[in-house]
């Protein structure tokens, strides 16, 4: 059974820095396409990241790029989302979310979530 | 960057009905479009992809079709536990949602 679980939300000042973590099991972890997908309070699904296979290509919204990164440990089975210089409209619901074997797949597996509120 | 502009927002709808949403992308995409629906307070779950393609376990009353720039997801024969939000997402270059469209069931 395909299980992601996302840690490391929580309620900080803007400017600062967080981490995400999203644990992965149930798959070969290193096969498959992964993504960041946020969701403000109230709001639609907006897409944050997503990262190949290999970890070697990522890909990232402009409204995050240059702050965000992402990155993976296909040993760890486990997805990162650093981000920096954090502001209020980063608020938001933080999914994990499996594709398939190529960037163009769906998410066809979607964590529970990590809540990220940024506040001064 | 992709736009995709979903109709309507928001629909009000009785058991039983059919009910069509569709989504428009602002540029050719093929059938690189995807549907989720998204219950409250839940996470969303993929229904159709590559704009027709059904998922195993989703129930079959639920179906996609069209390309390039116009999408149709329709819900035939709408039960209560249909009511959620519903988006599309394109993967053909990057990633980009839809907007939503809130289903409610009188």
């Amino acid at each position: 059974e395909v299980q992601l679980l996302e840690s490391g939300g929580g309620l900080l000042q803007p400017g600062r820095s967080l981490r995400l973590s999203c644990a992965a099991s149930g798959f070969i972890f290193s096969n498959y396409v992964m993504s960041w997908v946020r969701q403000a309070p109230g709001k639609g699904l907006e897409w944050v990241s997503s990262i190949s296979g290999n970890g070697d290509t990522p890909y990232y919204a402009d409204s995050v790029k240059g702050r965000f990164t992402v990155s993976r440990d296909n040993s760890k089975n486990t997805l990162f989302l650093q981000m920096n210089s954090l502001r209020a409209e980063d608020t938001a619901v933080y999914y994990c979310a499996k594709h398939g074997m190529v960037v163009v797949s769906p998410g066809d597996y979607w964590g529970q979530g990590t809540l990220v509120t940024v506040s001064s | 960057e992709i736009v995709l502009t979903q109709s309507p927002d928001f629909q009000s709808v009785t058991p039983k009905e059919t009910v069509t949403i569709t989504c428009r992308a602002s540029q050719n995409i093929g059938t690189s479009l995807h549907w989720y629906q998204q219950k409250p307070d839940q996470s969303p779950k993929l229904l159709i992809r590559y704009a027709s393609q059904s998922i195993s376990g989703v129930p079959s009353r639920f179906s996609g079709s069209g390309s390039g720039t116009d999408f149709t997801l329709t819900i035939n024969s709408l039960e209560a536990e249909d009511a959620a939000a519903y988006y599309c997402h394109q993967s053909y270059i990057l990633h980009t949602f839809g907007q939503g469209t809130k289903l409610e069931i009188k």
